[in-house]
Formats: C-alpha cells, structure tokens, sequence
C-alpha cells in the first residue's frame, strides 16, 4: 500500500515570496490533515478535511494561508506572503475516516516538506 | 488547556543500553495515547496505542505502559540499536473531538 506523498520535500524561498505544497493521501482515505512542526516542537492542526469540506480550521492563519482539497482527493496547501516564522516542516496525514473505532481514525503521516523562509 | 509534556528533551546512550522516556498530559477527555517514532526528515510513525484500560503495551524492544490515574505514560527502549535515533512524540486524543495533542517529542541519539 503506498503512503502519504508529498512534494516538494524541500522549499527554500525569501520572505514575502509565495509557496505552494502538495499532498496525495492514502487511497481511499477520507480525511486529510494538514500540520506545521516547528524545529524542536510537536506538529500542530493547521487545517483538517473530511472528503472535500472543512472540517477544522480554527489554527489556520488565514491571513496568508489557503489550502483546498478539490474532488476530495489531493491537497495542497499555499502561503501567501511568507515570513520568517513560517520556516517549519509541513506535515501530510491521512485516515479513514475521522471518528469511531480506534483504526478507523489512525493517520498516516507523509515525509513532509521542508520550508525555509530567509 | 489540553497539554502533552515530555521528558528529558534529548539523551544519549551507548548501543544495548535501555532508555525510559516520560509523558504527563492534563488532556481530556482522554480516548487514547499513543506513541510515535519520527526519523529525520520523515513524517511520524505510531509505536503503540493505548486505551484507558490498558496499562502496558509492547511493539518489539518497544514497550509503553499507562497509569490513567495520574496521567502518565512511559516508552521504553530495551536493547537500543543505532536505528533508534528519532524523536520519539506522544500523544493523546481526546473523546470528544478526535483531537491530536502532540508532545514536543524526546531526541534519543543511540552511539555505538
């Protein structure tokens, strides 16, 4: 079974620039997080989808982030402008689905892409 | 607020020798806890998964116990090899929402 992919895995781009990431969940997968993981801190929510609807996005600085899951399959996530503190890694999940028995909502996490903003 | 603390931060050990990392959280309502390995430069991978009924749990040389009593979870490492170099998360999850809860993850660094 393939995982959770991710491109690209390394971004590095100067402040006030825009970025875009890409995400393809697990076949099948219903639900789609998005997390940002600063060095040295655990991964925070940024935004979470169920199918192609929103489900969570109360973390997601909206003021220059947007991310869209169109046809409920893949995902990307942009910046728009980028500063300094968004130098972190973007983490990918997946899951069946988001409630319910434990395996149901297990997420999978991909490699996560690597933002550097200068 | 819904908080995952762990500890130490980072440790070093020389390969074979066992190492015990701790996590105390004050989320709730609790559903369940796990335990993730990430390597550099990959996305987190889940060690074990405990419920509030469940006081130990073992996956290999990894073995994680819970004492939903006084909010604490252990990982221990038994017999490290150079593979286990990661940061090593725990987090709970709540009953309500589903939520993730992320700990700032232990670095273990295992020398030859």
């Amino acid at each position: 079974e393939a995982g959770v992919a991710q491109s690209p895995r390394y971004k590095i781009i100067e402040k006030r620039q825009s970025v875009a990431f890409w995400c393809n969940p697990i076949s099948g997968h219903a639900t789609l997080y998005w997390y940002q993981q600063i060095l040295g801190q655990g991964p925070k929510l940024l935004i979470q989808f169920q199918n192609n609807g929103v489900v969570d996005d109360s973390q997601l600085p909206k003021d220059r982030f947007s991310a869209e899951r169109l046809k409920g399959v893949d995902s990307t996530l942009k910046i728009q402008p980028a500063k300094l503190e968004d130098s972190a890694v973007y983490l990918c999940a997946s899951s069946l689905g988001a409630s319910g028995p434990l395996l149901l909502y297990e997420q999978y996490f991909g490699p996560g892409t690597r933002l550097t903003v200068t | 607020k819904n908080q995952v603390e762990q500890s130490p931060q980072s440790l070093i050990i020389l390969e074979g020798k066992n190492c015990t990392l701790q996590c105390n959280y004050t989320v709730s309502p609790f559903s369940n806890l796990r335990w993730y390995k990430q390597d550099t430069g990959r996305g987190p991978v889940s060690l074990t998964i405990m419920t509030f009924s469940e006081n130990t749990k073992s996956n290999g040389r990894y073995t994680a116990t819970l004492d939903a009593d006084t909010k604490q979870s252990s990982l221990h490492i038994t017999a490290s090899q150079l593979s286990d170099s990661a940061s090593y998360i725990c987090v709970v999850i709540r009953t309500n929402d589903y939520k993730l809860s992320f700990g700032a993850g232990t670095t273990v660094t295992v020398r030859a």
